[in-house]
């Protein structure tokens, strides 16, 4: 069955502080997807990863497929990183349909 | 280059009466995809285009929910009638064949009062 968990559920953090967000899966991937949703906005692709580590400004990406296992990491958390995190896999046999996290609320306070 | 294009960004309309959305994918892209995104909740796929064929509309209520996509670029999701239940954020996504590039738009948030 192809699963996709996150954790944890929420998150709550002082300004500063290093952030990690982590997602597990059951079976091979094609692809895995960290993405960002703001309350009442849309949302924003954030990483695409089949393997390795992604860096992008204050965010990091990491996968390692032997562990069935992704990070997302937020160096130095601002209050404007406060959002949803949604970890999304496109599951090798999953006939394209991405599977999704339950997300993580991060909250950043001033 | 611009994103997945969706318009309307929001829509309040009554119960019974008809709405469209409609989505313009990033250039290139075969697949679309369209989903519907409850409060608090993942979204969940009402349709995958390839190209102008609707290959996976097994999620798709198909006595009030239709969909096309004309020449396979854009697409529209319409509703009619709209149901107080349908109110909730619909979101477009494009991808290349096999899921490569998938990007979403910002969504629709539907208010059916």
């Amino acid at each position: 069955k192809n699963e996709v968990e996150q954790s944890p559920q929420n998150l709550t953090a002082q300004e500063g502080e290093f952030i990690t967000i982590n997602c597990s899966y059951s079976v091979g991937i094609s692809a895995l997807h960290w993405l960002q949703q703001h309350p009442g906005g849309g949302i924003v692709s954030l990483f695409m990863l089949s393997s390795g580590k992604k860096k992008h400004g204050r965010l990091i990406a990491t996968i390692n497929i032997q562990e069935k296992h992704s990070s997302l990491h937020i160096t130095a958390s601002h209050p404007r990183d406060s959002a949803v995190y949604i970890c999304a896999v496109l599951f090798a046999d999953s006939n394209y349909q991405l599977i999704w996290g339950a997300g993580t609320k991060l909250i950043i306070k001033p | 280059e611009a994103g997945v294009v969706q318009s309307p960004r929001y829509k309040i309309i009554e119960k019974k009466q008809p709405v469209a959305f409609w989505c313009n994918p990033i250039s290139g892209h075969n697949t679309l995809y369209w989903y519907l995104q409850n409060l608090g909740q993942g979204p969940e796929l009402l349709i995958r285009y390839e190209n102008e064929e609707a290959v996976d509309d097994s999620q798709l209520p198909k006595d009030r929910f239709s969909a096309e996509r004309l020449k396979g670029v854009d697409s529209t999701l319409k509703i009619q009638p709209a149901e107080l239940g349908d109110s909730a954020v619909y979101l477009c996504a494009s991808s290349l064949v096999g899921g490569a590039g998938y990007t979403f738009g910002s969504g629709t948030r539907l208010t059916v009062v």
